[in-house]
């Protein structure tokens, strides 16, 4: 049983390019999360994607965007990129809010792509 | 706002020195408290979910446990195998899913 995958892995950029992150959900899931990881700290939730909408967004500004596809998979855009996005990107995944019983539906986390901005 | 915090930042045991990791949270109605393991280079591992005040839930050497303010996490016996970050998160009434992350506890076994 597959899990979460993410690419890729790892990720030099420059400052003011744009990035695309790849995700592919755990099978059976259909909610896919993103969140941020900068070093020492606690992941941060970015946005997450249901149905392909984007259904909540943490407090990130608009140059982080995101998709998902009819096969639940999703991406993530990084916009005029700056030195402060360097950090860990994580894809969590999940079941959606309309298919469980059990509300807390843990997330299971992809490895992450590690993204460095110079 | 919700808000987690974790204590200490970093823990050092020696092999079989059991201890405790503490999550102290505020949060707009506890929908559930989650802890995570994540390992160096790789993405955090789901471990438990606490609901409601008083739960308890074991694995292994791992207990977690749940008050209206503080969760616990008590390291039985650790081995070194057990080295790695702890998180704890919490999900509030503010959206399905959405997780609110401590910086973690950074924990070290040694032989």
């Amino acid at each position: 049983d597959a899990g979460v995958t993410q690419s890729p892995t790892h990720l030099i950029k420059t400052r003011g390019q744009q990035v695309t992150l790849r995700c592919s959900p755990k099978s059976g899931h259909d909610t896919v999360s993103w969140y941020q990881q900068a070093l020492g700290q606690g992941p941060q939730f970015i946005f997450q994607y249901y149905e392909e909408e984007e259904r909540q967004r943490g407090n990130f500004p608009d140059r982080f965007s995101g998709h998902q596809f009819p096969n639940y998979s999703s991406e993530l855009n990084v916009n005029a990129l700056l030195l402060g996005d360097s950090a860990l990107y994580l894809c969590a995944s999940s079941f959606g809010p309309g298919r469980v019983t059990d509300y807390n539906s843990p997330l299971h986390f992809g490895n992450g792509t590690r993204l460095t901005v110079t | 706002e919700d808000q987690v915090t974790q204590s200490p930042e970093a823990l050092r045991l020696q092999e079989g020195e059991s201890s405790s990791l503490n999550c102290s949270y505020t949060v707009s109605g506890l929908r559930g408290l989650f802890w995570y393991r994540q390992d160096p280079g790789k993405g955090p591992e789901f471990l438990f979910t606490l609901y409601s005040a008083g739960e308890e839930k074991e694995k292994e050497r791992l207990k977690a446990t749940l008050t209206k303010k503080e969760s616990f996490l008590h390291i039985t016996a650790p081995k070194p195998e057990d080295s790695a970050t702890y998180l704890c998160a919490v999900q509030g009434y503010g959206g399905y899913n959405k997780l609110i992350f401590g910086a973690g506890t950074r924990l070290a076994v040694h032989p």
